[in-house]
């Protein structure tokens, strides 16, 4: 099993739609979940943290339960400027003071006029 | 969130060369990151570089073939050494961004590596 799993992609949606990311990670010791969003030939850069409550920033939401080690990010009201990849992002801690980031392979969102 | 300058950010190399990828951050840092994010796939990490040791190498990688550098807490360098066409890919350095509660990663922009 990978350590980081998402949904395949791509997903297609018109405007307007709403549209909600999975992803499953293996390593039950990960302590950080985020959600980065990735554009075309870009860097990934942070979209949100998740936390075990759930939390909202504008059109998104994420959710994440420990026990079933599962991560989801829901997107309301998708904008055209939304589309980009969106990886799932898991951080553990590797000793010596150390964390480490483990990536899903990103799901791929096209939202079309 | 802290700032990286990253160079070059593209460069086309014959097989057998090497090359020398700088990040300069904003701001002193422990510890920063390498990363390889090869054409449709993730970003998987080459290694850990800490100022005053050596960098720690992930599973399948190599200090021989990918050098680091860490001199101080701001900088670092990654080199693809002795290049094959295998090493086409995107390379990116990585910092924990500590300003904030999210405590996130901030990347570089990425050096796109083409070896031919």
């Amino acid at each position: 099993r990978k350590e980081v799993e998402q949904d395949p992609g791509p997903f297609n949606v018109p405007e307007g739609a709403t549209v909600a990311f999975n992803c499953t990670y293996s390593n039950s010791a990960s302590q950080s979940f985020f959600w980065y969003r990735q554009d075309c030939r870009k860097e990934p850069k942070l979209l949100m943290s998740v936390y075990s409550s759930g939390n909202e920033d504008g059109r998104f939401t994420a959710q994440l339960n420990r026990a079933s080690q599962y991560i989801s990010l829901l997107i309301r009201d998708s904008k055209l400027s939304d589309s980009a990849t969106y990886l799932c992002v898991v951080n553990k801690y590797s000793g010596a003071g150390s964390y480490q980031l483990t990536f899903g392979k990103g799901t791929k969102l096209s939202v079309i006029p | 969130s802290a700032v990286i300058s990253q160079k070059p950010s593209r460069d086309i190399c014959q097989r057998g060369t090497s090359l020398t990828i700088q990040c300069q951050v904003d701001s002193q840092v422990t510890m920063m990151f390498w990363y390889r994010q090869q054409p449709g796939q993730s970003l998987t990490l080459i290694a850990t570089a800490n100022q005053g040791s050596e960098a720690t190498y992930e599973s399948g990688f190599v200090i021989d073939k990918f050098p680091i550098s860490r001199p101080n807490l701001t900088f670092s360098t990654l080199t693809v050494s002795n290049m094959s066409p295998e090493d086409s890919s995107i390379y990116l350095c990585s910092v924990e961004d500590r300003g904030g509660t999210s405590r996130g990663y901030t990347f570089g922009s990425g050096t796109r590596l083409t070896v031919v």
